[in-house]
C-alpha cells in the first residue's frame, strides 16, 4: 500500500544551522513527491516537487530536496535556517488508484522549531 | 488567481447544530479535496471530486458528514448534527485534473477551524 513515512515528529535547530527532514515513502511505481509546509494557522505551501529527472530538485525559501530511489527516500535540506522556517512540514506522493485517479498521501508531519 | 478560498475562517456552534463549510476552488481546477487536521490523526482525506462527481468518499467518518459540488466553482461539506469530538482545522485543496499524476499538487485555502462546545 502507498504510504508515506516521516520519522522525526518534532525538530528544534537553532538559526543559522543546517536542517534536514526525512521522508520515505512506498508506492509501487515512479513516484511524484512533494514537500508542503504550514505556518500557525495557515494553509498548506508547496515548497518543491520532483517528478522526473535531476534527483537534486530546488524549492522556494532556500529549500531543495534530493529523491534517491534505493532508499526511497526524499529528504528536506536547507543549509541555513531562519527563524521564520519554524513550521510544520509535510511530505506527500501522488498515488494512482483504482479508476484511474490519482490523490496526495500525505506524512504525519514534522513540526521544526528554530532557536535564536 | 486568488487561490482556494474557504469560508468562514473560523466557526463555532453547538453540539447538535448543523455546520456548512464553503470552498471555491481554483479556476480552471478540475478536483477538489477536502481534508481534516487534528492533532491526533493530522490530516486525513475525506472526500475529493473530480468534475463535480465525487469519486472517493472513503475517508468520510459518518453519515453525519456530507459533501457537494453543485458546480466547478463551489464546494461544500457538511455536518449535521455536530459534535465535540468533530472540531477541526478542515481544509479544501484544489488541483488540475486528479486523473493526471502530473497534475496532482494540490493547492490549499487557509482552511477553516471548527469548534464544537
Amino acid at each position: 500500500a502507498q504510504s508515506v513515512t516521516q520519522p522525526d515528529i518534532h525538530i528544534t535547530v537553532s538559526e543559522g544551522a543546517s536542517l534536514e527532514l526525512r521522508c520515505n515513502y512506498s508506492y509501487g511505481a515512479t513516484p511524484y513527491l512533494f514537500w508542503y509546509v504550514q505556518s500557525p494557522g495557515q494553509g498548506l505551501q508547496l515548497l518543491l516537487k520532483y517528478f522526473s529527472g535531476d534527483t537534486l530538485v530546488q524549492g522556494i525559501k532556500g529549500f531543495e530536496a534530493e529523491f534517491k530511489r534505493s532508499q526511497s527516500s526524499f529528504n528536506l535540506r536547507k543549509p541555513s535556517v531562519h527563524w521564520s522556517d519554524a513550521a510544520e512540514y509535510f511530505c506527500a506522493v501522488g498515488a494512482m488508484f483504482s479508476g484511474g485517479y490519482n490523490k496526495l498521501i500525505f506524512g504525519a508531519g514534522t513540526r521544526l522549531a528554530v532557536h535564536p | 488567481d486568488a487561490g482556494v478560498i474557504q469560508s468562514p475562517r473560523h466557526e463555532v456552534t453547538e453540539m447538535g447544530q448543523e455546520v456548512t463549510l464553503r470552498c471555491k476552488p481554483i479556476s480552471g481546477h478540475n478536483s477538489l479535496f477536502w481534508y481534516r487536521q487534528t492533532m491526533m490523526r493530522g490530516l486525513e482525506l475525506l472526500i475529493y471530486f473530480n468534475n463535480n462527481v465525487p469519486i472517493d468518499d472513503s475517508g468520510m467518518p459518518e453519515d453525519r458528514f456530507s459533501a457537494k459540488m453543485p458546480n466547478a466553482s463551489f464546494s461544500t461539506l457538511k455536518i449535521q448534527p455536530s459534535e465535540p469530538r468533530d472540531s477541526a482545522v478542515y481544509f479544501c485543496a484544489s488541483s488540475l485534473n486528479a486523473r493526471r499524476l502530473m497534475n496532482t499538487e494540490a493547492f490549499f485555502g487557509q482552511g477553516t477551524r471548527l469548534t464544537v462546545v
